[in-house]
């Protein structure tokens, strides 16, 4: 069936390092992808998302490209700030009113 | 991005009791969500509900569960005699531009 891998957690970076998260999936066809993102307490917020190969997803500073070869969609940052502490779910949608398939999430904290 | 709005934010219950969990999806949308996560776990879909019907549903969604839309606004879940392992944070979602916007969700404690 459809499913999403992320690298394990946690992951402890300091401040102004680089981000990298690691995300593959599994799915026929062409499914949409995206970040979410759950800041301590909170609800699941929208990150970002690309909907075709080679699309490139943006916001806040982070970025993820759809690669359909390598069935990836990492998620990356030049420079993490303690507020980007939160955890971070990878997730696929297959059609647009299918549910979301989502990873087991990637906790980051970022240090001072 | 569309707002959705979940109420109560923390709901504590005795094991045994029905509890209704509310989402309010701002504006007109066909197509909503729960999914439920247990603390530390996965996000799990729940069940898809598609102009006033439920269009998918997940093997957790058994018969201790339901959903409505009972005034066109507001739309529930309803888990009518809850278990201790029902304990998780509920989320409601809403379909727009072919993406899941999340609400907030509740906290649901069943002692």
């Amino acid at each position: 069936g459809d499913s999403v891998t992320q690298m394990e957690g946690p992951v402890t970076l300091s401040e102004e390092a680089f981000l990298t998260i690691n995300c593959t999936y599994t799915a026929t066809g062409y499914p949409s992808l995206f970040w979410y993102v759950q800041y301590p307490g909170e609800g699941l917020q929208l990150l970002l998302k690309a909907t075709k190969a080679d699309d490139k997803g943006s916001n806040k500073g982070f970025e993820a490209t759809y690669r359909k070869e390598t069935t990836s969609f990492h998620l990356e940052k030049g420079s993490v700030q303690v507020s980007d502490s939160a955890v971070y779910f990878c997730a696929l949608l297959k059609t647009s009113y299918d549910k979301v398939i989502f990873g087991p999430g990637t906790s980051l904290s970022v240090i001072p | 991005e569309p707002e959705v709005t979940q109420t109560p934010s923390h709901q504590v219950t005795q094991m045994g009791q029905e509890v209704i969990l509310r989402c309010v999806p701002i504006s007109n949308h066909l197509y909503f969500y729960w999914y439920r996560q247990i603390l530390g776990q996965k996000v799990e879909f729940l069940v898809s509900f598609y102009n006033n019907e439920i269009s998918e549903k997940s093997e957790i969604f058994d018969d201790q569960f339901s959903v409505e839309r009972p005034d066109g606004s507001n739309f529930t879940l309803k888990i009518r005699s809850t278990k201790l392992e029902d304990s998780a944070m509920y989320f409601c979602a809403k379909l727009a531009t072919d993406t899941q916007y999340f609400g907030p969700g509740t906290r649901l404690t069943v002692l």
